[in-house]
């Protein structure tokens, strides 16, 4: 596709559900990143795919945290049992290779836990 | 540890004059990159500018430039000619060559007004 596209726009979740969040990268693209970004903060990295390979995963807050790429290009980024502090607006990027040149992030998933 | 440190929550400008948003960052590597971003309501982060840290002259894309002082690790974005749709986030990104990871700032919430 032409950009990064994510999915859900919004999702409300309750305290408990489990969740899946989609990011289609553009074709072709190597590399894709998860970034978490909590209100009034800047994005903070999460996890790192090279081809179908994660390659980091330094950044996932806790074992309730998975992600996937197993197909070398959609990616899906699930959090079990969610809890309030997850609420954030989560954000996909995607590189064609190398890092210099910036990444091109998608639009986002703000999900809320209530 | 680096870090990327951006004291103006916020920001007003007129249409037409010019802002400077700015930006420090402390690290203990030498070849790195800077970046600033757009984040609209859409919420999709824009590559706005990016320097790299071995070159003295300072990167310049249209109506934007940056100051960057290495010695200083200051790095400060100039927006000429202000626009209504430049009101926006804006973040200041680092990161060092060999990794991927960006290191993002707090923001700053620009407004132009009419």
């Amino acid at each position: 596709g032409a950009g990064v596209s994510q999915s859900p726009r919004y999702k409300v979740a309750k305290r408990g559900q489990d969740v899946a969040l989609r990011c289609d990268p553009i074709s072709g693209h190597v590399s894709l990143f998860w970034y978490q970004q909590a209100l009034g903060q800047g994005p903070e990295f999460l996890t790192y795919f090279q081809n179908e390979a994660q390659l980091d995963k330094s950044g996932l807050p806790s074992d309730r945290f998975f992600a996937e790429r197993p197909e070398g290009s959609v990616s899906t980024l699930k959090i079990q049992r969610t809890q309030q502090e997850d609420s954030a607006v989560y954000l996909c990027a995607s590189s064609l290779e190398g890092f210099d040149y910036g990444y091109t992030f998608g639009s986002g998933t703000r999900l809320t836990v209530v | 540890a680096q870090t990327v440190t951006q004291s103006q929550p916020e920001m007003s400008v007129q249409e037409a004059e010019t802002v400077t948003l700015s930006c420090t960052y402390d690290t203990s590597e030498s070849n790195y990159y800077l970046f600033w971003y757009k984040q609209p309501p859409s919420r999709q982060m824009i590559l706005v500018i990016r320097q790299e840290a071995y070159k003295q002259q300072n990167a310049t894309e249209n109506r934007f430039s940056v100051n960057f002082q290495k010695a200083a690790k200051s790095f400060s974005l100039k927006i000429s000619d202000s626009q209504l749709g430049d009101t926006a986030m804006y973040f200041c990104a680092f990161f060092y060559s060999g990794t991927y990871k960006y290191i993002f700032g707090t923001g700053t919430r620009l407004k132009v007004l009419a």
